[in-house]
């Protein structure tokens, strides 16, 4: 099955710096590749998502990087905010029909 | 309007008793799922239901059990409760390969 490995576990960066997280999957058949924002009690909530048919999406501030041949991803937010602290997930699917995550990172934003 | 609402938000009980915990969702997905959240913050997949069918059943005791009397519910029984199933549990619709996967606001339950 689908194996995701995520770094680094915790990340901090000063206001208006850039935020970089990886990931990594073992399966080459996975299509589909999301991350998800955490905050504290609270349920996931999807960022950007990217399918395997693109290299790169990029919504405003946050960017997401696809290489399949290398089998990782990663996730890349400018400017960051105090309010982008939050546990950022990545997964990939299995087989379509589930999300396979990494084990999180918590980004931490200091003004 | 909320696309995945979970019941209750919190539930303390103790050991030995039987829960369950309900999930329901407006977004007309066929498929739902249920997320364990361990104290590591560690997210695994224990059931997916495909249109009131079950499809994945990840390595789960069989003290848990999903029921889905209609596509828009998925809920979790869980029986003769124990220390270890303290955590978070989660809701989601949306099959990856072709949807979205939204999830719910969580139920965090504690087992005394």
């Amino acid at each position: 099955g689908e194996n995701v490995e995520q770094h680094p576990s915790t990340l901090s960066v000063q206001e208006g710096d850039s935020a970089v997280i990886k990931c990594t999957y073992s399966d080459s058949a996975s299509n589909y590749f999301p991350w998800y924002k955490q905050e504290l009690g609270k349920g996931p909530q999807l960022i950007i998502d990217i399918r395997s048919n693109v290299g790169e999406k990029k919504d405003q501030r946050i960017a997401v990087t696809l290489n399949k041949t290398a089998k990782h991803f990663s996730l890349h937010i400018t400017e960051t905010q105090p309010e982008d602290s939050a546990v950022y997930f990545c997964a990939a699917d299995q087989a379509g029909t589930a999300l396979i995550f990494g084990k999180g990172t918590t980004l931490s934003v200091s003004s | 309007d909320t696309a995945v609402s979970q019941t209750p938000k919190y539930l303390v009980t103790q050991m030995g008793n039987d829960k369950s915990i309900k999930c329901e969702q407006n977004l007309g997905h066929d498929t739902m799922y249920w997320y364990k959240q361990d104290s590591k913050k560690f997210l695994k997949i224990m059931f997916s239901y495909n249109n009131k069918e079950l499809i994945i059943n990840e390595t789960v005791p069989n003290r848990f059990s999903p029921k889905s009397p209609d596509k828009a519910h998925l809920n979790l029984h869980i029986n003769s409760l124990e220390l270890g199933d303290s955590a978070v549990y989660f809701c989601a619709a949306g099959v990856p390969s072709t949807d979205t996967q939204y999830f719910g606001p969580g139920t965090r339950l504690t087992v005394l």
